[in-house]
């Protein structure tokens, strides 16, 4: 299994540019979600996903839009690119039962400077 | 006041001392979560504790439901034992709403 995979993993943009950054799973998990990482913030929740065709908004939404039409795919979309979301962006999955209930597996991580 | 906070923030301690991370939380859980984070990677996940302690190689972590308290021990540490330690929380069971963080303990062992 690959687990959790993200791409790209380094991206700059210029502002008002528009990107993908790609998370895919293996391990038929039904709970995805994005984060951010900021120094001095830690770790905050962008959006999650409790199954295909389900998404919600986590503590900062703004400027970010998700989509899951695959229990494997959670890709998050910049609309328009603001030096604000310059950071590290870190993607997860869990199971919703059996033995790894609750394990949370993380991404590699993307590194994204928006110019 | 965050939902979660650990401490200390950073800490620093000769090789074979016997260190211990704190986090507190305010809210409901489902589970606590430890995180290791070296620089510059990813993140990978130490322990996920609903009651009690677990133990893993030379890491214990214990957490106490009543006082919304967990704590992270790491026995003999090392120097590869450097790097940040992140306490976290789910609310829903199997963290299908995410997790929310503490800050980071950020850890330098010295040979």
């Amino acid at each position: 299994n690959a687990g959790v995979t993200q791409t790209p993993k380094f991206q700059v943009l210029k502002t008002g540019q528009s990107m993908t950054l790609q998370c895919a799973q293996d391990m038929n998990h039904e709970y995805m979600s994005w984060y951010r990482q900021d120094p001095g913030m830690g770790l905050r929740l962008i959006h999650y996903s409790v199954g295909a065709g389900i998404t919600d908004q986590g503590e900062v939404p703004n400027g970010y839009n998700v989509s899951r039409s695959t229990t494997e795919d959670f890709p998050l979309r910049l609309l328009s690119a603001a030096p604000s979301q310059t950071s590290v962006y870190f993607c997860a999955s869990s199971y919703s039962r059996g033995p790894t209930y609750n394990e949370q597996f993380f991404g590699p991580g993307t590194r994204l400077t928006v110019l | 006041k965050n939902e979660v906070e650990q401490s200390p923030q950073n800490l620093t301690a000769q090789e074979g001392e016997f260190i211990t991370i704190n986090c507190s939380y305010s809210v409901g859980i489902s589970a606590l979560h430890w995180l290791q984070q070296h620089p510059g990677g990813g993140i990978v996940s130490l322990f996920m504790l609903s009651s009690g302690k677990k133990k893993h190689g030379r890491l214990i972590a214990t957490i106490n439901i009543q006082e919304k308290h967990s704590s992270l021990h790491i026995t003999a540490s090392h120097p590869r034992d450097s790097a940040v330690y992140i306490c976290a929380v789910s609310r829903s069971g199997g963290g299908a709403d995410g997790l929310t963080f503490g800050k980071g303990t950020h850890l330098i062992i010295q040979p």
